[in-house]
């Protein structure tokens, strides 16, 4: 069963506006990653958030982390064409940090 | 630094018969994962190894699949025989011992019919 819920499903954006995807889960986790996949390629890891961080920024990536509504945000600034994609969310848990992948939100962005 | 290594890329086969898949991790990586992503939804584990042992295959569909990874680098996974439902991408990932990060190759399209 996939425990990674994302919301939006599909997001489409102007391009160098902002995306925000979100995540559900209902576990307790040790990590939550978000991966971007484009077309018909493999996944990409982008960022990576342990269950005792609060907020974590790479690049124009922000990802927060709310243990307690057990929900995780991506934020994308200033978007670019080439950030069009689909973005997971996986939950590690466990001893030994099995992933757990939601569907998936479709990102695209208009130039 | 080379990433995952899968190949075929893409397979097209009838039903009932034979495939395989190989993949390569990336150098040192004793972690090994094999995915299937069916379309529109994410990936779904079928079997980790650690070195050469499978230490997590509850996934697998055990009657049709089998999997192996001799000397604990490159990998096999095989479908057989394969059925309509087995279409999907197949994706390998690894991931070293000292990170949560798994890193992943571009995936096998099989198609059956």
């Amino acid at each position: 069963s996939q425990q990674g819920e994302e919301d939006p499903q599909a997001l489409s954006i102007q391009e160098g506006e902002n995306a925000t995807m979100n995540c559900s889960y209902k576990t307790s986790i040790n990590n939550l990653q978000w991966y971007r996949q484009n077309s018909g390629r493999g996944l990409v890891h982008l960022i990576l958030i342990r269950s005792n961080e609060r907020e974590k920024h790479s690049g124009r990536l922000r990802v927060t982390l709310d243990t307690s509504k057990k929900s995780s945000s991506l934020l994308i600034t200033a978007s670019r064409a080439a950030d069009t994609a689909s973005y997971f969310c996986a939950k590690a848990e466990g001893a030994n940090s099995k992933l757990t992948f939601g569907k998936g939100i479709t990102l695209s962005v208009r130039p | 630094e080379a990433g995952v290594v899968q190949s075929p890329r893409y397979k097209i086969i009838e039903k009932k018969q034979p495939v395989a898949f190989w993949c390569n991790p990336i150098s040192g990586h004793n972690t090994l994962y094999w995915y299937r992503q069916n379309l529109g939804q994410g990936p779904e584990l079928l079997i980790r190894y650690e070195n050469e042992e499978a230490v997590d295959d509850s996934q697998l569909p055990k009657d049709r699949f089998s999997a192996e990874r001799l000397k604990g680098v490159d990998s096999t996974l095989k479908i057989q025989p394969a059925e309509l439902g087995d279409s999907a991408v197949y994706l390998c990932a690894s991931r070293h011992r000292d990170t949560d990060t798994q890193y992943f190759g571009p995936g096998t399209r099989l198609t059956v019919l």
